[in-house]
């Protein structure tokens, strides 16, 4: 079994939907919880993170952890066409020293205008 | 502009061929580290360096070579390519005390024949 899991997709809604991309986890030891988009052709880069459960938001992005079931979340309200990337969740343990990140496999997103 | 380039972007080779992919980062960070990225395994660390002549393994790093002389560089040496090292490769970096914040390169696709 993977340490984090995540729904492939791909997964096609219309502009201005609210998205809900997802990502399950089997470490218990996870305390840092990330999100990076990756755009076509492009490398990774962080959208936001969240620390221990709880919800943060920015601007159309909320990033919501429950720690308790192990599961968390990426919302995106009114999603634009710009939306359409590959969702990567990533993880990691709060005392490591190497701050080593696991991630997901990736959702892809195509919102169609 | 504050980036990490990757060289090449592209590269198709024959098995047993030695290639170095370079990886250069001018953000001044020490923590270093190359991923690959197949479908359906999501992005996994090869090998990651916290500062100058300081490497160790990441989770798939057989075949692989790294080296840390200078702290903007942190060239992946595959001494003999085989047709599984196929992949998408991405070289990150990040300031240490910042664990969540990875800025990856663009990528290198690398097809081994």
């Amino acid at each position: 079994q993977k340490e984090v899991e995540q729904d492939p997709g791909p997964l096609s809604v219309p502009e201005g939907a609210i998205v809900s991309l997802n990502c399950t986890y089997s470490n218990s030891a996870f305390q840092y919880f990330m999100w990076y988009r990756q755009y076509s052709r492009k490398g990774p880069e962080l959208l936001m993170y969240t620390y221990s459960s709880g919800n943060k938001e920015d601007g159309r992005f909320t990033a919501q952890v429950d720690k308790s079931s192990k599961y968390i979340s990426l919302f995106i309200r009114d999603s634009q066409p710009s939306d359409s990337a590959t969702y990567l969740c990533a993880m990691r343990v709060g005392s490591s020293n190497t701050g080593k990140l696991i991630f997901g496999q990736g959702t892809t997103l195509q919102v169609k205008p | 502009e504050a980036q990490v380039t990757q060289n090449p972007r592209y590269l198709i080779t024959v098995t047993g061929k030695k290639l170095t992919v370079t990886c250069s980062q001018n953000m001044n960070h020490e923590y270093m580290s190359w991923y690959r990225q197949d479908p359906g395994l999501g992005l996994r660390q090869i090998y990651y360096s916290m500062n100058v002549e300081v490497t160790d393994k990441g989770d798939v790093p057989e075949g692989y070579k790294v080296s840390r002389k200078e702290k903007r560089n942190f060239p992946l040496i595959l001494e003999s390519p085989s047709p599984n090292q196929t992949s998408l490769y991405f070289c990150a970096s990040r300031p240490s005390g910042r664990p969540n914040e990875q800025f990856f390169g663009p990528g290198t696709r690398l097809t081994v024949l």
